[in-house]
């Protein structure tokens, strides 16, 4: 276990409204990152982090920002939510050792 | 583009069975990672690969890497249906660590 926690676990909005979710680490790791998941897609990187205040983008970035402002939490905000965004939200710390990624739970989004 | 292919997506087996997943990438990486997903789970990691020729096991699996032929492999010996998850590798590609991952197999073993 990781020490990775993500909230919500489940939400339902509408489509414009923004949504933020929300990743929180314990062990004080720089690298963190977020992904969607979704059918026959595998993972899809949407931005990461490498320090607070350090962002950057991933493959899927568009229509998602990201902040850090503290080491042990990481935002990803849906400024105006679109179906296309429905999916489920992984995020995830790298390990210093062997450099794997380790999850969090996943926040199952699903926008109407 | 880097691109990460699996094969098969879907493989469903008896216990018992030998059977081998395929990774693919088309581009240099120093390191592979095999992971496993239970339905409805997140993603738990089970291997590193950091060289070539690099082995690995635990259990009934084993993976390898041929960094020549881009290639790794996931074998699975003797299945048991406990194994039944989706497995995904996933490359790393810059010295940001980040990883592109392949689509994922989903292997069902039946009794």
């Amino acid at each position: 276990d990781a020490g990775i926690t993500q909230s919500p676990r489940h939400k339902v909005t509408e489509t414009g409204t923004p949504v933020t979710l929300r990743c929180h680490q314990t062990e004080n790791h720089r690298y963190m990152y977020w992904y969607r998941q979704d059918p026959g897609h595998g993972l899809r990187l949407i931005h990461y982090s490498y320090g607070v205040k350090d962002t950057d983008k991933g493959e899927v970035s568009d229509g998602y920002s990201v902040s850090r402002s503290k080491t042990e939490d990481f935002l990803l905000t849906l400024e105006s939510a679109t179906s296309s965004q429905t999916s489920v939200y992984f995020c995830a710390i790298r390990s210093t050792g062997l450099g794997e990624q380790y999850f969090g739970p996943g926040t199952r989004l699903t926008v109407t | 583009e880097l691109k990460v292919e699996q094969n098969p997506l879907f493989l469903s087996m008896q216990e018992g069975k030998n059977y081998t997943i395929y990774c693919n990438y088309s581009t240099t990486s120093d390191r592979l990672y095999w992971y496993r997903q239970d339905p409805g789970k997140s993603l738990e990691s089970l291997f590193v690969l950091l060289s070539n020729g690099a082995v690995k096991q635990e259990g009934r699996l084993m993976a390898s890497l041929d960094t020549k032929a881009r290639l790794s492999t996931l074998h699975i010996t003797a299945a048991v249906h406990d194994l039944s998850a989706t497995y995904f590798c996933a490359v790393a590609v810059d010295s940001n660590y980040q990883l592109i991952w392949g689509a994922g197999t989903k292997l069902i073993i039946k009794p």
